[in-house]
């Protein structure tokens, strides 16, 4: 049978087009937000960062949005190319810090297919 | 700029064979860590160091040891291999811990079956 969560959610654009990918993080306590693109055998690359006092903050070509009290974090990408193609996955880091716990690592998402259509 | 190296790209070990997996990087950063990265699934954190001499545990450190002797290298030890750790491992390194502009950078990835 198939494994829970092997199929990621897929976004199909067109070249040119804005492209928005979401993510609902888990933890209100969260204060830094991270996504990241990931090609096909290679590492996650890392695309644009935000703290929680922010609610929006702007790279080249892409946005990233924080909406706190939904707990939804949101990336815009502007003119979607075909080297946009990859999956993204957002991450959420907790408050505390220190050596013990490991209570401030970061919580990764499954990520979402962006497919990029000529 | 070299960033994070890791080697080897790929590995198959027999059942309860070890190997090192190898990770180093050229930013000077403190902050090190080992994920594992399953099909259609987030990473997830193996063990972590601060710096040189301190590491603790992740979420899922068992079967796993590392060793950080020195700033740039944080290798990953399997003792015993075993199928379920049959995995992408991905090893990262940062300047701090979670700050706006200071992000984790990682490797390409060390590509394990075990058979």
């Amino acid at each position: 049978g198939e494994s829970v969560g092997l199929h990621l959610p897929t976004l199909s654009v067109q070249e040119g087009d804005n492209s928005i990918i979401n993510c609902a993080y888990s933890n209100s306590a969260s204060d830094y937000f991270i996504w990241y693109k990931q090609e096909s055998g290679k590492g996650p690359q890392f695309i644009i960062d935000i703290r929680s006092n922010m609610d929006k903050r702007q790279g080249q070509r892409v946005t990233v949005l924080l909406n706190k009290t939904v707990k939804h974090l949101s990336l815009q990408i502007a003119a979607t190319q075909p080297g946009d193609s990859a999956v993204y996955f957002c991450a959420e880091k907790g408050p505390y810090g220190g050596l013990t716990g490991g209570g401030n690592k970061l919580t990764f998402g499954t990520g979402t297919q962006l497919k990029v259509e000529l | 700029n070299a960033g994070v190296t890791q080697t080897p790209k790929f590995r198959i070990l027999k059942i309860g064979q070890s190997m090192t997996l190898q990770c180093t990087q050229d930013m000077n950063h403190n902050y090190m860590y080992w994920y594992r990265q399953d099909p259609g699934m987030g990473l997830k954190l193996i063990y972590y160091s601060v710096g040189a001499g301190i590491t603790d545990k992740g979420e899922v450190p068992n079967g796993y040891n590392v060793s950080r002797s020195t700033t740039e290298d944080f290798p990953l030890r399997l003792e015993l291999a075993a199928p379920s750790q049959t995995s992408v491992y991905f090893c990262a390194s940062s300047y701090s811990w979670g700050r706006q502009g200071q992000p984790q950078h990682f490797g390409d990835g060390t590509r394990l079956s075990i058979l």
